[in-house]
């Protein structure tokens, strides 16, 4: 069955430092999400993609995060200089109709900021 | 709030018991999700129910939408220790992208 893969599964950074996140959407799917949940909270929407542009970024993203798929599989999260509040689980997430059906989650990348 | 919230927090039944979890969310929606997360897990979709739908089956789940109400329950039957997760639900508020509440805990005692 096809599914979401992201790298790295865990990545311990210092703040300040840049971090990338990689996942590899569902081959077909054409609408592209990173969520993050720090531990034990709820999930935060922070952007979704389609089209090889943000459609909807939350107040969450801002100018130290930015998204990009830079060939045909891969999309990725940068985010810029890490803070300690950084800190959590970013899960991406793929779509083939967008809002109007489900997700399909990666198992996530647990970021952790020192 | 956009996202939806679900009601309780954290949910302790015995094996074969059925439980209920109830999600409200404050906006008009287009569509309304609920999706599981084992610890430390992705989110798995498991059932999607429209506006103009009011109950949806699958399997052990049933899912029924009050859009008066601006709510949705999500009922598992017969549940087993493998359904121990949190459950969240998700909806398109504003006609946004899917936003999450914080979930409920449901822990299934063998």
């Amino acid at each position: 069955e096809p599914e979401v893969t992201q790298t790295p599964s865990h990545q311990v950074t210092q703040m300040g430092q840049e971090v990338i996140l990689r996942c590899v959407p569902i081959s077909n799917h054409l609408y592209f999400y990173w969520y993050r949940q720090i531990l034990g909270q709820k999930v935060e929407f922070l952007v979704s993609f389609y089209n090889n542009e943000i459609s909807e970024k939350s107040e969450i993203f801002d100018d130290q995060f930015s998204v990009e798929r830079p060939d045909g599989s891969n999309f990725t999260l940068k985010i810029r200089s890490t803070k300690l509040e950084d800190s959590a689980m970013y899960f991406c997430a793929s779509s083939e109709i967008g809002k109007a059906g489900e997700l399909f989650f990666g198992e996530g990348s647990r970021l952790t900021v020192l | 709030s956009q996202q939806g919230e679900e009601d309780p927090q954290a949910l302790s039944i015995q094996e074969g018991e059925n439980a209920t979890m109830n999600c409200s969310y404050k906006t008009s929606i287009n569509n309304l999700q609920w999706y599981r997360q084992n610890s430390g897990r992705g989110l798995v979709h498991l059932i999607l129910i429209r506006s103009n739908e009011r109950e949806k089956h699958s399997g052990r789940l049933r899912v029924t939408l009050d859009t008066s109400k601006k709510s949705s329950s999500l009922l598992i039957t017969a549940s087993r220790a493998a359904d121990t997760a949190s459950y969240f639900c998700a909806t398109d508020a504003y006609n946004n992208d899917m936003r999450f509440g914080a979930g409920t805990r449901l822990t299934v005692k063998p």
